[in-house]
């Protein structure tokens, strides 16, 4: 069956643009996360929807960041003004519920100029 | 604040030999902990979890322990094998915080044929 889907699989882009990423969880799974991994380092936990509950956004490091999650299912992470530091692997899981394993996709790698 | 620690950054094994992965937490309501796996340019995958109610999971050659008084798990594999070698990353939650995932920063393992 399909996995957790993310689109683009890398992204290059200039300082100051705003880049949005694609998340398309595994049908039915009404939990997504969103993950940050910059190099070297473990993943940063960002922002984790619960079905029809108010996100949970204290992951957010900064408000150039933003994420949706339409209809539950596909979820965009919108970062605003990038910055160099932007620059690192985004990735989204979705679990069956809260207290089930996450199923990752393969990430994004994100590169700011 | 590092809720959950892996304080080995990497750690060489035989084949065949035992591995043991280190983990460690400061916030005492975590009640659910797991381990992933992760390989270059994928995202991580779940390898086994373990509830606060335990003290012990196994399956197949991956077992967790958890030691509630120290805060501690930890993941045994044996016999190590050469497609072990990864990363594996350390991961806790609780209900009460709505099981949003804390991950540790990783340990990268090898295993020498």
């Amino acid at each position: 069956g399909a996995g957790v889907s993310q689109s683009p699989s890398n992204k290059v882009t200039e300082k100051g643009k705003d880049v949005e990423l694609r998340c398309d969880p595994i049908s039915g799974h009404t939990a997504l996360y969103w993950y940050r991994q910059s190099l070297g380092q473990g993943l940063e936990f960002l922002i984790y929807f619960q079905g029809n509950s108010a996100p949970d956004k204290s992951g957010l490091p900064s408000d150039r960041f933003s994420a949706e999650r339409t209809g539950g299912s596909v979820s965009t992470l919108t970062i605003q003004r990038t910055q160099q530091e932007d620059s690192a692997v985004y990735l989204c899981a979705s679990s069956p519920r809260g207290d089930q394993p996450q199923h990752f996709g393969d990430g994004t790698r994100l590169s700011i100029l | 604040d590092q809720q959950v620690k892996q304080n080995s950054p990497s750690l060489s094994v035989q084949e065949g030999r035992i591995s043991i992965l280190n983990c460690d937490y400061t916030n005492s309501m975590f009640d659910y902990f797991l381990w992933y796996k992760k390989y270059p340019a994928e995202g991580p995958t779940f390898l086994i979890s373990i509830s606060s109610i335990k003290d012990k999971n196994e399956d197949g050659r991956f077992t967790v322990f958890l030691n509630k008084s120290a805060k501690h798990l930890s993941l045994h594999i044996v016999p190590s094998q050469p497609g072990d070698s990864a990363v594996y990353f350390c991961a806790a939650s609780s209900r009460g915080g709505g099981f949003k995932t804390i991950f540790g920063a990783g340990t990268r393992l090898f295993v020498k044929a």
